[in-house]
């Protein structure tokens, strides 16, 4: 069973540009989440998706933060207009009931913004 | 307010010695509490997952148990490939299946 695919898995930006991350969760995983991880420190959700719909938004800065879920698969996360702080590595995660809700992870894209 | 605390951040251990992580949770109703290995570059990796007190799961050299307040992570005689940063995260009751993550312990096994 093939993981979950994230890509780039590494970005270089300047403060004020825009950036975009793309997530593929595992086959038949409903439901998906992106975390920021900012070095040492553990993963912090930022939006939880259920199919295509917001479960759970509470901790992403919508001022400069927006994800989208198209056809309740493939999941985008943008940067708008990025600061030195936003620096971290961005994981997607799934889960499904079939998994007991156990979150697979993928290897990550490391933002560094200068 | 979920909380997840690591013990202790770092760990250095000689081959065959054997140790313990600590994580202490405060949680309004736990679900499931679960141990991640993350090795440098790359993203977590699910070990277990203990859902009451008094359970214990075992992987190879490590054993997870779990109490009311607290879980440990126990690795009999480690080796060089056991080194990675482990992670803890509980899950509420409430709310959706939302994971809240402690700081991790940084192990490394010496040869």
């Amino acid at each position: 069973e093939a993981g979950v695919a994230q890509s780039p898995r590494y970005k270089i930006i300047e403060k004020r540009q825009s950036v975009a991350f793309w997530c593929n969760p595992i086959s038949g995983h409903a439901t998906l989440y992106w975390y920021q991880q900012i070095l040492g420190q553990g993963p912090k959700l930022l939006i939880q998706f259920q199919n295509n719909g917001v479960v759970d938004d509470s901790q992403l800065p919508k001022d400069r933060f927006s994800a989208e879920r198209l056809k309740g698969v493939d999941s985008t996360l943008k940067i708008q207009p990025a600061k030195l702080e936003d620096s971290a590595v961005y994981l997607c995660a799934s889960s499904s009931e079939r998994s007991g809700e156990t979150q697979y992870f993928g290897p990550g894209t490391r933002l560094l913004v200068l | 307010e979920d909380q997840v605390t690591q013990s202790p951040e770092a760990l250095r251990l000689q081959e065959g010695e054997s140790s313990s992580l600590n994580c202490s949770y405060t949680v309004s109703g736990l679900r499931g509490l679960f141990w991640y290995r993350q090795d440098p570059g790359k993203g977590p990796e699910f070990l277990f997952t203990l859902y009451s007190a008094g359970e214990e799961k075992e992987k190879e050299r490590l054993k997870a148990t779990l109490t009311k307040k607290e879980s440990f992570l126990h690795i009999t005689a480690p080796k060089p490939e056991d080194s990675a940063t482990y992670l803890c995260a509980v899950q509420a009751n409430s709310g959706y299946s939302t994971l809240t993550f402690g700081k991790g312990t940084m192990l490394l096994v010496s040869p």
